[in-house]
């Protein structure tokens, strides 16, 4: 299995600009997490999804962020408009049984 | 609330000496705990996770961890550390019940093996 993949594996932008990850998960998993991972405040849940829908956002910082999960191999987190306080590794994990979640390599987003 | 509290941020030792990573738990319900290790610029790899079964726990590359409930303790441990173990360790939680996946991170400890 290839495991989770995510894509781009590093991001640099500017401020103010759209940036869109992406996560592949395990083929057979339904659940599927977005977390963001800085040295301030070390791994944050920002959501989950459940069979491609949305359980739990409480973790989404603001608006800006939003998160889809069109079918159960795909899902997007996009910001917009994009601040450098938003810099920081965005990982995307799955899980088939609800409890052992498997990670991706992570994207890299530096906002400039 | 379920958390994790990893005693240590910093733990060093030499290359084939014993590794002791602490960790406690709290939990209301039944836990399920994990350790999941990160190297440098990687994604986070899971080495064992504890769900109800037997309380003492092999994982990948020679760790292993003890579920002790009377010290609500999960603390990784390895005979011998290789250069390679050189990665920053995370204890998590999860609490298990039906309506959430969540998993609770520790603050991480960072390992360091000398030569």
């Amino acid at each position: 299995d290839a495991g989770v993949i995510q894509s781009p594996r590093h991001e640099v932008t500017e401020m103010g600009q759209e940036v869109t990850l992406r996560c592949k998960p395990i083929s057979g998993h339904n659940s599927l997490f977005w977390y963001r991972q800085t040295m301030m405040r070390g791994l944050e849940l920002l959501i989950y999804f459940n069979n491609n829908v949305p359980i739990d956002d409480s973790g989404m910082p603001e608006d800006r962020f939003s998160a889809k999960m069109p079918n159960a191999s795909f899902s997007t987190l996009k910001i917009q408009p994009s601040e450098p306080r938003d810099s920081a590794v965005y990982f995307c994990a799955s899980s088939r049984d609800r409890v052992t979640q498997y990670f991706g390599p992570g994207t890299r987003l530096t906002v400039l | 609330a379920q958390s994790v509290t990893q005693l240590d941020s910093h733990v060093s030792v030499s290359e084939g000496t014993p590794v002791l990573l602490r960790c406690n738990y709290s939990s209301s319900y039944s836990p399920s705990l994990f350790w999941y290790v990160q190297h440098p610029n990687k994604g986070l790899q899971l080495l064992l996770k504890y769900t109800s079964a037997a309380t003492l726990v092999k994982g990948i590359n020679g760790f292993e961890a003890e579920f002790k409930k009377s010290e609500t303790s999960f603390h990784l441990t390895k005979p011998s550390a290789h250069m390679s173990d050189a990665a920053e360790y995370f204890c998590v939680v999860s609490d298990g019940a039906w309506n959430t996946d969540k998993l609770i991170f520790g603050t991480g400890t960072r390992l360091q093996v000398f030569p």
